[in-house]
């Protein structure tokens, strides 16, 4: 099994709509987690952290379930340039997922 | 600002060669991190350094080195290239407080690298 683990994708939607993505890791003992976004062969760059009450950056909402050991990502009113890959990063110790790729259509 | 700097942007390298991968932070951050990333997968932790004279090996340190000199500085090793190391591959640099808490992780633009 994976460390960290995501739904590949590719994920397509239309603008304005919402999409969720979901991530699964495996070490209970993980202390700390990032949603990052990665466009086309670019550096990754952090999104959002994840904090255990959940939290809320504009359009973009993060969770954190620690008794299932996963982390979500709810984006709103999808935008074209949403499009990109998003990595659910855990540490504790580092460990990147695959990542989850979108594309938003017009 | 530079943020992270990192060269060459491309490289080809033939079976056997070994070269160094220079990775540069402007931003005193104390910890630095090397990457790969493979076509469709994750990242991949190689090597990181959280100060200056210390460094620790991630999940995937065979067939690389690495030495941090300087709190600026974090250069990756080849010394015998093979066709699985390549790979893109990012270096990284956060600031970590004493509790232990993480600042963001930025990371530089990459370098591609092919072993033929």
């Amino acid at each position: 099994r994976k460390e960290v683990e995501q739904d590949p994708g590719p994920f397509n939607v239309p603008e304005g709509a919402t999409v969720a993505f979901n991530c699964t890791y495996s070490n209970s003992a993980s202390q700390s987690f990032f949603w990052y976004r990665q466009d086309c062969r670019k550096e990754p760059k952090l999104l959002m952290s994840v904090y255990s009450s959940g939290n809320e950056d504009g359009r973009f909402t993060a969770q954190l379930n620690r008794a299932s050991q996963y982390i979500s990502l709810l984006i709103r009113d999808s935008k074209l340039s949403d499009s990109a890959t998003y990595l659910c990063v855990v540490k504790g110790p580092m460990r990147f997922g695959a990542g989850t790729r979108l594309t938003v259509k017009p | 600002n530079a943020g992270v700097t990192q060269t060459p942007k491309f490289r080809i390298l033939k079976i056997g060669q070994s070269m160094t991968l220079q990775c540069t932070q402007d931003m005193n951050h104390n910890y630095m991190y090397w990457y790969r990333q493979d076509p469709g997968m994750g990242l991949k932790l190689i090597y990181y350094s959280v100060g200056a004279g210390i460094t620790d090996k991630g999940e995937v340190p065979n067939g690389y080195n690495v030495s941090r000199s300087t709190t600026e500085d974090f250069p990756l090793r080849l010394e015998l290239a093979a066709p699985s190391q390549t790979s893109v591959y990012f270096c990284a640099s956060s600031y970590v407080a004493g509790t232990g808490v993480t600042d963001t992780q930025y990371f530089g633009p990459g370098t591609r690298l092919t072993v033929l």
